[in-house]
């Protein structure tokens, strides 16, 4: 399975946009981009996902590097509820039940 | 209605022990899984299920056993527990293979378990 890298941990000041980098230069034309998110003392939750295009929800945008070995999930305005891991996951169509996690960024909201 | 349900969302027990974990998901999705997060928040996938058959072990002790009466359902059976087998433990489930790999997995409140 395609890995993917993150930075351990970010900073960002409350209602400003917060970029989280994800890297995956391996990455195959059948893998899905996921985001997950996982709040202090909870289970893991979907932010966002995309192929090619960037996409938007009303949590997050996702933003997708032309060649794919890179993506940026991205928070409009941080709140202190965002505070979370972020994990950036591959899911290929082949093998989608095969849904592996990396270390994922630590994201720090400053009030 | 709760999407992934675990039950219990803790359990302390004793060395040695067998326990169980339940999980059940009313998204009529074909696909399970099971997590270990360690204290080190890492989470580790164990096991993945699609339509009732294994398709995923990685490497865990023949200790652990799961269980998939049917799509809806995966529970994990530990037998002989040890110290190391303190953490938590979540469930999840996503459509599989193919289109499901477009879709989002949805994952359990988590069920923490101590070793004493």
């Amino acid at each position: 399975d395609a890995k993917t890298t993150q930075p351990n941990s970010m900073e960002s000041n409350e209602e400003e946009p917060v970029h989280l980098p994800c890297n995956h230069s391996t990455i195959s034309g059948t893998d899905y981009i996921h985001w997950y998110r996982q709040l202090p003392s909870q289970g893991p939750e979907y932010v966002i996902h995309g192929l090619t295009s960037n996409v938007n929800n009303r949590m997050a945008s996702l933003a997708i590097a032309e060649d794919r070995k890179s993506s940026t999930l991205i928070l409009h305005r941080a709140t202190l509820r965002d505070a979370a891991v972020y994990y950036c996951i591959l899911r290929d169509w082949n093998t989608g039940n095969q849904f592996y996690f990396g270390t994922g960024t630590s994201l720090t909201v400053i009030p | 209605d709760t999407a992934v349900s675990q039950t219990p969302k803790y359990l302390v027990t004793q060395m040695g022990n067998d326990k169980s974990i339940k999980c059940e998901q009313n998204l009529g999705h074909d696909t399970m899984y099971w997590y270990k997060q360690d204290s080190k928040k890492f989470l580790k996938i164990m096991f993945s299920y699609n339509n009732k058959e294994l398709i995923i072990n990685e490497t865990v002790p023949n200790r652990f056993s799961p269980k998939s009466p049917d799509k809806a359902h995966l529970n994990l059976h530990i037998n002989s527990l040890e110290l190391g087998d303190s953490a938590v433990y979540f469930c999840a489930s996503s459509q599989g293979a193919g289109a499901g790999a477009n879709t989002e997995a949805f994952f359990g409140q988590g069920t923490r378990l101590t070793v004493v």
